[in-house]
């Protein structure tokens, strides 16, 4: 099955910095990438999610990138505010049956 | 307005015990799971139902037993509960299978005593 790997476990930047994180995939049939934030108390909520005939994709301050070749996907928060302070996971799926997610990480924003 | 709701919140029990715990989605979706997050917050799938039929499996205790009575609610009965059943259980409903987002209700943190 596919195993996903996310990196780095916890990371702490200052308010206004960028953040990223980064995820590989072993399956190179894997075709859906989204990203989860999880805030304190409260259940996975998807922020962006990406599709493998996409290398890139942009929503305000937040990007994805995909690699395939390389199967790493990463995660791009710029102009960082408290608010974005959370866990968030990766995942990677391929067709209906399997999803896996990362190990997450927790993203602590100073202000 | 809850899009996916379980309950209880907040569930402590004696090890051996018999637990419940409901889930219900009013989105409209065909899909359903359960996963358990550990105090590490690792998130693991447990169960997937698609219209109330079991598609998914994992390697789970046959102490767990999901029931699916119509495809708009996913319930999750543990029996003689141990501590390691101790995690936060989350119930998510998705439009299809894992090809688009899954909706997460906001979790049922289990303490086994």
């Amino acid at each position: 099955g596919e195993n996903v790997e996310q990196h780095p476990s916890t990371l702490s930047v200052q308010e206004g910095d960028s953040a990223v994180i980064k995820c590989t995939y072993s399956d190179s049939a894997s075709n859906y990438f989204p990203w989860y934030k999880q805030e304190l108390g409260k259940g996975p909520q998807l922020i962006i999610d990406i599709r493998s005939n996409v290398g890139e994709k942009k929503d305000q301050r937040i990007a994805v990138t995909l690699n395939k070749t390389a199967k790493h996907f990463s995660l791009h928060i710029t102009e960082t505010q408290p608010e974005d302070s959370a866990v968030y996971f990766c995942a990677a799926s391929i067709g209906d049956n399997d999803m896996r997610f990362g190990a997450g990480t927790r993203l602590t924003v100073k202000p | 307005d809850t899009a996916v709701s379980q309950t209880p919140k907040y569930l402590v029990t004696q090890m051996g015990n018999d637990k419940s715990i409901k889930c219900e989605q009013n989105l409209g979706h065909d899909t359903m799971y359960w996963y358990k997050q550990d105090s590490k917050k690792f998130l693991k799938i447990m169960f997937s139902y698609n219209n109330k039929e079991l598609i998914i499996n994992e390697t789970v205790p046959n102490r767990f037993s999901p029931k699916s009575p119509d495809k708009a609610h996913l319930n999750l009965h543990i029996n003689s509960l141990e501590l390691g059943d101790s995690a936060v259980y989350f119930c998510a409903s998705s439009q299809g299978s894992y090809t688009g987002e899954l909706f997460f209700g906001e979790g049922s943190r289990l303490t086994v005593l």
